[in-house]
């Protein structure tokens, strides 16, 4: 298994351009959440999506901010228009919530995200 | 709000020794996970410990639980230099059966 991959894994762009960040799960797994890291603010959940369905998108900080599930399989992150506050690591999570409930998480990598 | 909030923020000792982490958290949970992140990496998950449990072992790891004080503890036993990471405590907040709130770690290294 792969595990959670996400790309790109860098990105640098400028104030009001549009940023996507995609997301692919582990097979099988049915829940997926989008965190941000910062040095100030530590890992933020942004969305959680349960069998493709957004259940909790309270963190996503801004109409800027969109996050889609087209299929079991895939995200997107969306920020239109990008600013240099959104500057940050964001890393999407899965888990496999059939088996049990509170279970343990998978992170992708992170994509590295600079808005100049 | 942060939920778990760890202490130290930053340690540093030598290999062989143990090096030890707190979490205190503030509301009640269901459970508590430890998380390890490389510099330049996503997190790892280390070890749950549920509510109704006081000690765990995992290999080097060991994690208490003291819901009375609302903390939790992660010792890792016999330091490596590839232990050097940051470590993350999460917790469920309260009755919420998803939403993993994290700290915002400690940051171990450890020197060969």
């Amino acid at each position: 298994d792969a595990g959670v991959i996400q790309s790109p894994r860098h990105e640098v762009t400028e104030m009001g351009q549009e940023v996507t960040l995609r997301c692919k799960l582990i097979s099988g797994h049915n829940s997926l959440f989008w965190y941000r890291q910062t040095m100030m603010r530590g890992l933020e959940l942004l969305i959680y999506f349960n069998n493709n369905v957004p259940i909790d998108d309270s963190g996503m900080p801004e109409d800027r901010f969109s996050a889609k599930m087209p299929n079991a399989s895939f995200s997107t992150l969306k920020i239109q228009p990008s600013e240099p506050r959104d500057s940050a690591v964001y890393f999407c999570a899965s888990r496999d919530r059939v088996r049990a409930l509170n279970e343990k998480l998978f992170f992708g990598s992170g994509t590295q995200l600079s808005v100049l | 709000s942060q939920q778990g909030e760890e202490d130290p923020q930053a340690l540093s000792i030598q290999e062989g020794e143990n090096a030890t982490m707190n979490c205190s958290y503030k509301t009640s949970i269901n459970n508590l996970q430890w998380y390890r992140q490389n510099s330049g990496r996503g997190l790892v998950h280390l070890i749950l410990i549920r509510s109704n449990e006081r000690e765990k072992h995992s290999g080097r790891l060991r994690v208490t639980l003291d819901t009375s004080k609302k903390s939790s503890s992660l010792l890792i036993t016999a330091s490596r230099a590839a232990d050097t990471a940051s470590y993350f405590c999460a917790t469920d907040a309260g009755g919420s059966n998803y939403k993993l709130t994290f700290g915002k770690g400690t940051l171990l290294t450890v020197n060969p």
